[in-house]
């Protein structure tokens, strides 16, 4: 399967804990994103990232939110102290610039995280 | 502010009742507006992008046609595997990257 993947595809976690979630993108693409999806709402941009470089993070994105994609290849989010607030579907996506369809993202399966 | 809209919330139909689905926007400008298919518990499937006004794009039973203003999602003769929540996205001109989506049409198809 050549598509974007996400792992774990679930976490539950006591409030407080720490989490790390993983995105390995669609191998040639050089642009990914990181979203939120909560029940009953569309995602919500968080930030992205264009090879190794996080060029935009949106203001849902608190302090306590960090992304890094340190070779330009997968990349990771952590969420320190979480909150019950943080229960939510965490979303990957990535695409291509430079191709005939720059625009589109591809997502993965996303990352289902219960906070307790 | 850029917003994005969709109409129905919900909508049931029987299998092979046509319909359509409404996705309403506002942006100062519009670099590409995007269709995505949803299923409980899994990430969004693209569908279709369309770029300007007039654009139409289709696939199998889907298609998608833009306005200035809004565009649709003609689902021609459904059946039950077409069941899922539909949602309209915009990528506007100002510079940002990400895509602003709206809350999605959940569709159920009956046989």
């Amino acid at each position: 399967d050549t598509g974007v993947s996400q792992d774990p595809r679930h976490k539950i976690t006591k409030r407080g804990q720490n989490v790390t979630f993983r995105c390995d993108p669609i191998s040639e693409h050089n642009r990914l994103y990181w979203y939120r999806q909560t029940l009953g709402q569309g995602p919500e941009f968080l930030t992205y990232f264009q090879n190794e470089a996080q060029l935009e993070k949106s203001r849902l994105l608190s302090d306590r939110f960090s992304a890094e994609r340190p070779k330009g290849s997968f990349s990771t989010l952590e969420i320190q102290r979480t909150e019950q607030g943080d229960s939510a579907m965490y979303l990957c996506a990535s695409s291509l610039v430079g191709s005939g369809s720059p625009y589109e993202q591809y997502f993965g399966p996303g990352t289902r995280l219960t906070v307790t | 502010e850029d917003q994005v809209t969709q109409s129905p919330e919900a909508l049931r139909l029987q299998e092979g009742e046509s319909s359509s689905l409404n996705c309403s926007y506002t942006v100062s400008g519009l670099r590409g507006l995007f269709w995505y298919r949803q299923d409980p518990g899994k990430g969004p499937e693209f569908l279709f992008t369309l770029y300007s006004a007039g654009e139409e794009k289709e696939k199998e039973r889907l298609k998608a046609t833009l306005t200035k203003k809004e565009s649709f999602l003609h689902i021609t003769a459904p059946k039950p595997e077409d069941s899922a929540t539909y949602l309209c996205a915009v990528l506007p001109t100002d510079g940002a990257n990400n895509l602003f989506f709206g809350t999605g049409t959940r569709l159920t198809v009956i046989p």
